[in-house]
């Protein structure tokens, strides 16, 4: 069965300072990553996948995450945090099966402060 | 907006009652998923409607139903309600692309259950 851990029920930070939201997983076979983003009373929206390739992958509004096969990791981060990053942050991944479906994380709530 | 509307945004009712969600889907998009959110269990995956057909099943309890129409559409059912159906529930839709797909999600719909 594939699973994701975010170990962090929530990040804080100062705005103009980089953030990291962890994300570890497992999973058989090389996995598909996605992170998502909720804002308050919004439904998710997607921010970036890893498919293969490129163990950096660049997403929407400056965001980019890390995969680390060895660590089995896939962090999202971002050089200088805004306030208005302030939301809750989904890791997911999903098998490289046919019918395979995504699993998500518990969430990561990330507070920057002003 | 992603494009993946949901219908009705909230809705109150009370124990024993059935109620209906509707989604629909991006354009051109075949597959619809429906995930339910609660702060116990967070974002857990029912069931997937790939152009009419059911294509995978998660943690959709008996008393729970969906379907897909030919406009595609699509429904979840939800009977016997119980206090602890309360939660939001999520539709998001995909259309294939190689090699895995990206889910997008829509706004939600707020079940309270009374």
């Amino acid at each position: 069965a594939q699973s994701v851990a975010q170990p962090e029920d929530q990040v804080n930070v100062a705005e103009g300072n980089p953030l990291t939201v962890k994300c570890t997983y497992s999973v058989s076979g090389n996995p598909y990553l996605f992170w998502y983003v909720q804002y308050p009373n919004r439904g998710l929206q997607f921010l970036l996948k890893y498919i293969t390739g490129d163990n950096l992958v660049k997403g929407s509004y400056g965001f980019e995450a890390e995969f680390n096969k060895s660590q089995t990791s896939f962090h999202l981060k971002k050089p200088s945090a805004l306030v208005s990053d302030s939301a809750l942050y989904f890791c997911a991944v999903r098998a490289p099966t046919g019918y395979s479906t995504l699993t998500f994380g518990k969430g990561t709530m990330l507070l920057v402060s002003p | 907006d992603s494009g993946v509307t949901q219908t009705p945004k909230h809705l109150i009712t009370a124990t024993g009652q059935r109620v209906t969600l509707r989604c629909s889907p991006r354009s051109g998009d075949l597959s619809v998923y429906w995930y339910q959110q609660s702060l116990d269990q967070g974002l857990q995956f029912l069931i997937q409607y790939y152009n009419g057909e059911e294509r995978a099943k998660g943690n959709i309890l008996e008393r729970f139903s969906a379907q897909q129409f030919p406009d595609l559409h699509s429904e979840l059912n939800l009977s016997s309600l119980e206090l602890g159906d309360s939660a939001l529930y999520f539709c998001a839709s995909s259309s294939w692309t190689f090699p895995v797909d990206t889910q997008y999600f829509g706004p939600g719909t707020r079940l309270t259950v009374l």
